[in-house]
């Protein structure tokens, strides 16, 4: 079946220091790809998605490509901030037969800026 | 525009015990999700609903969990009897066939069981 695998955290990084957080699929077909963040206390949050191979989404300084030739979508921020503390989950529509099919989530990856 | 509301936010009951929760999404969504999350991963689906139709909930564990979308705006997720292994928090989301797949998150409810 169709599957996300992230990046084990947490990952601890110093602000303005450059940010992956590698993501990696399994699916059939042409699914979109998400990636969520979670901030202490609050829900989840769309970061950027991409819906077909090549497709580049950003938002906030973040960005991911859509690369179906190694099934990956790896998040990246060239200079974090501490406020970018938080969860990140990568996933992907399971659409079936319909636009509004579940998402898969990967496990999270935690991370952490410091001053 | 009003996000997803989900209530109570926090919920500690004992084990055996009955337990509910509510969720309104955002207006005009038609589609209703219901995840569950563990802690330290990944929200998992419960159930999902077009309008009134629960048309996928085959990760409903359906001998303790039950679900209902009445009217096909708000909803309700009931556990009876709850199980230890229930302590969770559980996600509600909601989207539009309009926005693609994109799917909108509540805050969850904290459930603690004892």
């Amino acid at each position: 079946g169709n599957s996300v695998t992230q990046m084990e955290g947490p990952v601890t990084l110093s602000e303005e220091a450059f940010l992956t957080i590698n993501c990696t699929y399994t699916a059939t077909g042409y699914p979109s790809l998400f990636w969520y963040v979670q901030y202490p206390g609050e829900g989840l949050q769309l970061l950027l998605k991409a819906t077909k191979a090549d497709d580049k989404g950003s938002n906030k300084g973040f960005e991911a490509t859509y690369r179906k030739e190694t099934t990956s979508f790896h998040l990246e921020k060239g200079s974090v901030q501490v406020s970018d503390s938080a969860v990140y989950f990568c996933a992907l529509s399971d659409r079936g037969s319909s636009n509004t099919g579940k998402l898969i989530f990967g496990q999270g990856t935690t991370l952490q800026v410091k001053p | 525009e009003a996000g997803v509301v989900q209530s109570p936010r926090y919920k500690i009951i004992e084990k055996k015990q009955p337990v509910a929760f509510w969720c309104n999404p955002i207006s005009g969504h038609n589609t209703l999700y219901w995840y569950l999350q563990n802690l330290g991963q990944g929200p998992e689906l419960l159930i999902r609903y077009e309008n009134e139709e629960a048309v996928d909930d085959s990760q409903l564990p359906k001998d303790r969990f039950s679900a209902e979308r009445l009217k096909g705006v708000d909803s309700t997720l009931k556990i009876q009897p709850a199980e230890l292994g229930d302590s969770a928090v559980y996600l509600c989301a909601s989207s539009s066939q309009g926005q693609g797949n994109e799917q909108f998150f509540g805050p969850g409810t904290r459930l603690t069981v004892l």
